[in-house]
């Protein structure tokens, strides 16, 4: 199967900064990416889905403006969290592939202090 | 809107019993289902993928079996070992937006 990359794998920031989350495509392309984010004890959640080239779509409840992604080429999505706050520490995932087939990052963990 | 239930949410079990973990959805149209498992603070490792017109799948001492038209699915493991500690999610891909939607996830502890 593909093989799909994150970076970094774990971040510590300070609230009020900004942290950009890097999710690579290494043999496979990714035409859509979509991100989750995953709290304690909890299952993933889709964020929003982004398709190559064009603006990605937010699920109800995620604000596009915090949470900026850029899927500018086959091989990389970012995900960009703006003006982080504690809240917003969570463990952040990747995912592409097709119906049929799926490839998950192996996911950042943000903490926001 | 699809909703995946996972039951029981914690199981605790000694090692070398045999356990099923449970997975309902509402919505039966999906094109497939699928079990993964999280070890804590990593990504998901993907177990088995059950498509729409299968029962079941196996891998080893694992097997899943799907009815779709009652919404439900099993993970069966066999012969239970310490390391198969972890938090074991289903999945199922279902709408015309083929979105990938998970349920809350079985921890299973598996004591030596």
């Amino acid at each position: 199967g593909a093989v799909v990359s994150q970076h970094p794998s774990w971040v510590i920031c300070k609230s009020g900064t900004s942290v950009k989350i890097e999710c690579r495509s290494l043999d496979f392309q990714a035409t859509t990416m979509f991100w989750y984010r995953q709290f304690p004890k909890q299952s993933l959640m889709l964020m929003a889905t982004s398709n190559e080239g064009s603006k990605a779509t937010y699920e109800q409840g995620v604000e596009k403006d915090k949470f900026l992604i850029n899927h500018a080429s086959l091989t990389l999505s970012t995900l960009t969290v703006t003006s982080a706050h504690p809240e917003d520490s969570s463990f952040y995932i990747c995912r592409t592939g097709e119906t049929y087939e799926q490839y998950f990052g192996p996911g950042t963990r943000l903490t926001v202090t | 809107k699809q909703e995946v239930t996972q039951i029981p949410a914690a199981l605790s079990v000694p090692e070398g019993e045999n356990l099923v973990l449970n997975c309902s959805f509402t919505d039966s149209a999906i094109y497939n289902l699928q079990w993964f498992r999280q070890d804590p603070g990593k990504g998901l490792t993907s177990l088995l993928l059950i498509q729409s017109s299968q029962r079941e799948q196996t891998s080893g001492r694992l097997n899943a079996s799907l009815d779709k038209s009652s919404g439900r699915s099993t993970l069966y493991i066999a012969a239970s070992q310490p390391g198969d500690s972890a938090t074991y999610l289903c999945a199922v891909i279902s709408g015309s937006a083929r979105q990938l939607t998970f349920g809350s996830g079985t921890q299973l502890t598996v004591l030596p």
